[in-house]
């Protein structure tokens, strides 16, 4: 079955300083891997995707995320965070059908 | 394009009443999904459909719940009779799946409707 780990429930970082968050997903062959936020009062807004190729994938906003197979990770960096950012996060793992998706991280910014 | 539309946004009801939650998806997307999200469980997938026919509704609580989709524009999350237990944010979504039911494609969500059964 696959399932994805978000270890970390919130994050606090300075306006300005560096992201990452991280992902950690289960699954039995290539997986499909996305990002997705979520601000208060709203639906999931698909950041970036993962489907094969380069490792280092771009998205909207100025995010990225890795794909490591060795370590079954696909983390989401930021280098500057604005204040804006400040929303919760999802991993999701998919192959032919369905997404699952990780508990969510939440994102502070502190100014 | 208007992105995945839900209506309505908020919904509160009375414990035993029927709540209908409605959904139109992208157009020429074919498989659409209906979730909810809850504090202590998180996103959960409840049913969903390729190309208007239900492929797998393992996630639909109980009976009391029903989904349809009778056509590629529209679809309805029925509970009827409503609990205390179901109020939640329901979501649906729509991706542009591969034939055969396959997907591996990237979902766009709705807004949500916020449902609070009393």
């Amino acid at each position: 079955a696959q399932s994805v780990t978000q270890p970390d429930i919130h994050i606090t970082v300075s306006e300005g300083a560096s992201l990452e968050l991280r992902c950690n997903y289960s699954y039995g062959a290539t997986p499909y891997l996305f990002w997705y936020v979520q601000s208060p009062g709203q639906g999931l807004q698909l950041l970036l995707k993962y489907f094969s190729g380069d490792t280092l994938v771009q998205g909207i906003k100025g995010f990225e995320a890795e794909f490591k197979r060795s370590q079954s990770s696909f983390n989401l960096r930021k280098p500057s965070v604005h204040w804006s950012d400040a929303a919760e996060y999802f991993c999701a793992v998919g192959g032919y059908s369905t997404l699952t998706f990780g508990k969510g991280t939440m994102l502070l910014v502190s100014p | 394009d208007a992105g995945v539309i839900q209506s309505p946004r908020h919904e509160v009801t009375e414990m035993g009443q029927e709540v209908t939650l409605r959904c139109k998806p992208i157009s020429g997307h074919n498989s659409l999904f209906w979730y909810r999200q809850t504090m202590m469980r998180g996103l959960e997938l409840l049913i969903y459909f390729n190309n208007n026919v239900p492929i797998d509704d393992s996630g639909m609580p109980e009976d009391r719940f029903s989904a349809k989709m009778p056509n590629a524009s529209f679809s309805t999350l029925k509970i009827q009779p409503s609990e205390p237990r179901d109020s939640a944010v329901y979501f649906c979504a729509s991706s542009l799946g591969r034939e055969g039911g396959q997907g591996g494609h990237e979902q766009y969500f709705g807004p949500g409707t916020r449902l609070t059964v009393t």
